[in-house]
């Protein structure tokens, strides 16, 4: 899998949008672009992912940039909630595993 | 719905015992993985089952192993527990290979070995 880089820590402000680099510069054709964030105590939630197109739900939405070799995921209105670690992962679709790197500790502040 | 169900959520267990893990997924999805999460890192794989039959294995020494039932629920037990293996123990399920479906994850079982 491609590996991905994310800064280690941000801070935001509630009410906000926060927005989180990942930088994955060796990322192949058929790779896509996960994220998942984990606030303590409880496992990882997925949150969204993409191959090319941006995407939006109902918690986020994914910029990927047109080289694909990096991308952003929006938090549009962040809250005091929203508090937790933040993974960007690229793995290939049939993929069997989720390689989790150290990803972003992203602070909401009031 | 329900989400992927783990249990128990905690356990205490000493060096040298035996743990045995449970899983059930969520319904209608054939695929569950396990995951060792130790304090300040990310998950790291372990097992992946897809139709009870084991698909993908990490780095981790034969002390581990996991059996995935008919009814597409999933067990992981280790052996011998040493103090390295106490950590948050989590489940993920899906649809399984090629279906391009996200892993969802249950809140894990934390296993303190003393």
């Amino acid at each position: 899998d491609a590996k991905t880089t994310q800064p280690p820590s941000m801070d935001c402000a509630e009410g906000r949008a926060a927005n989180l680099p990942c930088n994955h510069s060796t990322i192949s054709g058929n790779e896509y672009v996960y994220w998942y964030r984990q606030i303590h105590s409880q496992g990882p939630q997925y949150i969204i992912h993409g191959l090319k197109n941006n995407e939006t739900n109902e918690m986020a939405s994914l910029i990927i940039t047109e080289d694909r070799k990096s991308s952003t995921l929006i938090l549009p209105h962040a809250t005091l909630r929203d508090t937790a670690v933040y993974y960007c992962i690229v793995r290939v679709a049939s993929d069997y595993k989720l390689s989790f790197g150290a990803g972003t500790t992203v602070t909401v502040r009031a | 719905d329900a989400g992927v169900t783990q249990s128990p959520t905690h356990l205490i267990k000493t060096r040298g015992q035996h743990v045995t893990l449970r899983c059930s997924p969520i319904s209608g999805h054939k695929s569950v993985s396990w995951y060792q999460q130790v304090l300040g890192q990310g998950p790291q794989f372990i097992f992946q089952y897809y139709e009870k039959e084991e698909r993908g294995r990490g780095n981790f020494p034969d002390r581990f192993s996991a059996r995935q039932f008919p009814n597409y629920s999933s067990e992981l037990n280790v052996n011998a527990l040493l103090l390295g293996d106490s950590a948050l123990y989590l489940c993920a399920s899906n649809y399984g290979p090629g279906y391009n479906s996200p892993l969802h994850f249950g809140n894990g079982t934390r296993l303190t070995v003393t």
